[in-house]
């Protein structure tokens, strides 16, 4: 099946930096990527939508100029944690369709990355 | 956006035994529904997914059924095994909206 890589799979920061974490699809173009995060014991909240090319599309709640997404190839998305705090210390997961999940396309997730701000 | 619920949040069973996890959603434009397993810290593992022209569908010891008019799913596990202990998690997805949202998670013990 399709592969979609995320990387760092762990990451330490210190308070007040900032983090990138890369999602890249490998054999598949991506014109859809999703972002999730998932505190411990809890479901995957859905963080924002992203198409190629395009602004994200983010939920209620989740701060845009904090969680700063880019979507600039089809292979590849990024998801910055701007000005970390211990709070944003979570599992970030991507995930990525070739098209609109809803018309029949498959959605592959990545690894997830373990993010800690000390 | 949508709103998925899932019920029960945990639920254990003896080994041989059926389990069966809820979930209802709240947009009528969604049309894809599919339900992972996931273990602490991995990616979630597709393991079944059914779409709105079908009104069950059955992969081994694992069913999905949908009711449309009622927006609810469910996962019905028969012969259950300890390595069926994960947390489990269903998804409703829409053509229109394109965003994919995931339910609460149900916690299944399967006890030997």
């Amino acid at each position: 099946g399709a592969v979609v890589s995320q990387h760092p799979s762990r990451v330490i920061c210190k308070s007040g930096t900032s983090v990138k974490i890369e999602c890249r699809s490998l054999d598949f173009q991506a014109t859809t990527m999703f972002w999730y995060r998932q505190f411990p014991k809890q479901s995957l909240m859905l963080m924002a939508t992203s198409n190629e090319g395009s602004k994200a599309t983010y939920e209620q709640g989740v701060e845009k100029d904090k969680f700063l997404i880019n979507h600039a190839s089809l292979t590849l998305s990024t998801l910055t944690v701007t000005s970390a705090h211990p709070e944003d210390s979570s599992f970030y997961i991507c995930s990525a369709s070739q098209g609109s999940v809803g018309s029949g396309n498959t959605i592959y997730f990545g690894e997830g990355s373990w993010l800690t701000v000390v | 956006g949508e709103n998925v619920e899932q019920h029960p949040s945990t639920l254990s069973v003896q080994e041989g035994d059926s389990a069966v996890i809820k979930c209802t959603y709240s947009d009528s434009a969604s049309n894809y529904f599919p339900w992972y397993k996931q273990e602490l810290g991995k990616r979630p593992q597709l393991i079944i997914d059914i779409r709105s022209n079908v009104g069950e569908k059955k992969d081994q010891r694992i069913a999905v059924t949908l009711n449309k008019t009622a927006k609810h799913f469910s996962l019905h596990i028969t012969e259950t095994q300890p390595e069926d202990s994960a947390v489990y998690f269903c998804a409703a997805s829409s053509n229109t909206g394109n965003q994919f949202y995931f339910g609460t998670g149900t916690s299944l013990t399967v006890i030997p």
